[in-house]
């Protein structure tokens, strides 16, 4: 099973509308939950980050925490062509008690057509 | 507050070499991650640094390797160089790296391998 799994896309939507991006993670002691956004041939830039269950919600960006179901979530709301991108899912995955490095999903990728 | 910096930022050489890229935290930042980015595998992490020790290491042959300095920033060596290490290489800075610390990409060194 994959530590961290999220669907490849492409996820394409219209401008103005709510792009859902999921994310599920194997390992329940996982204390932390990142949203990365990479453009093509950029690096990751960090755009969310939850820790408890429940939303958070930064301007048309919405994570939302189950960490019962092992699964984390990104909504953007009012979708602009310049969200289009690849979204990456990132956790803090415990190993023997130790933390301090993320495991990625391979990322979705989003169009969002004009 | 300037962000994490990345050098060389492209790189270009030929099996059975070496290469050294270097990484500068932002300021205040102790602890420095590196990641290798591929097509087909993601984001992979390789090892984290913290206050010149390392604290966590990916599942990589010791070809791979890194260390850090008392001002923070961080060097990984690719010894031997072989065609599959073609990647992107990033380094991440974050406060302490555990796991409620959120971690900021630098703009990578692409290595191509001949």
């Amino acid at each position: 099973q994959k530590e961290v799994e999220q669907n490849s896309g492409p996820l394409s939507v219209p401008e103005g509308a709510i792009a859902s991006l999921n994310c599920t993670y194997s390992d329940r002691g996982s204390q932390s939950f990142f949203w990365y956004r990479q453009y093509s041939g950029k690096s990751p830039e960090l755009i969310m980050s939850i820790y408890s269950n429940g939303d958070k919600e930064d301007g048309r960006f919405t994570a939302q925490l189950n960490k019962a179901s092992q699964y984390v979530s990104l909504l953007i709301r009012d979708s602009q062509p310049s969200d289009s991108a690849t979204y990456l899912c990132a956790v803090n995955i415990m190993r023997g008690g130790s933390q301090g490095n993320l495991i990625f999903g391979k990322g979705t990728k989003l169009s969002v057509k004009p | 507050k300037a962000g994490v910096t990345q050098t060389p930022r492209y790189l270009i050489k030929t099996r059975g070499q070496q290469v050294t890229l270097s990484c500068s935290p932002i300021s205040g930042h102790r602890s420095v991650s590196w990641y290798q980015q591929t097509p087909g595998q993601g984001l992979q992490f390789l090892f984290e640094y913290f206050s010149e020790t390392q604290r966590n290491k990916g599942n990589f042959p010791g070809r791979f390797s890194g260390r850090q300095f008392s001002n923070s920033r961080s060097e990984m060596n690719v010894s031997t160089l072989e065609l599959g290490d073609s990647a992107l290489y990033l380094c991440a800075s974050s406060l302490s790296g555990w796991g409620y610390n959120e971690q900021f990409f630098g703009p990578g060194t692409r290595l191509t391998v001949l």
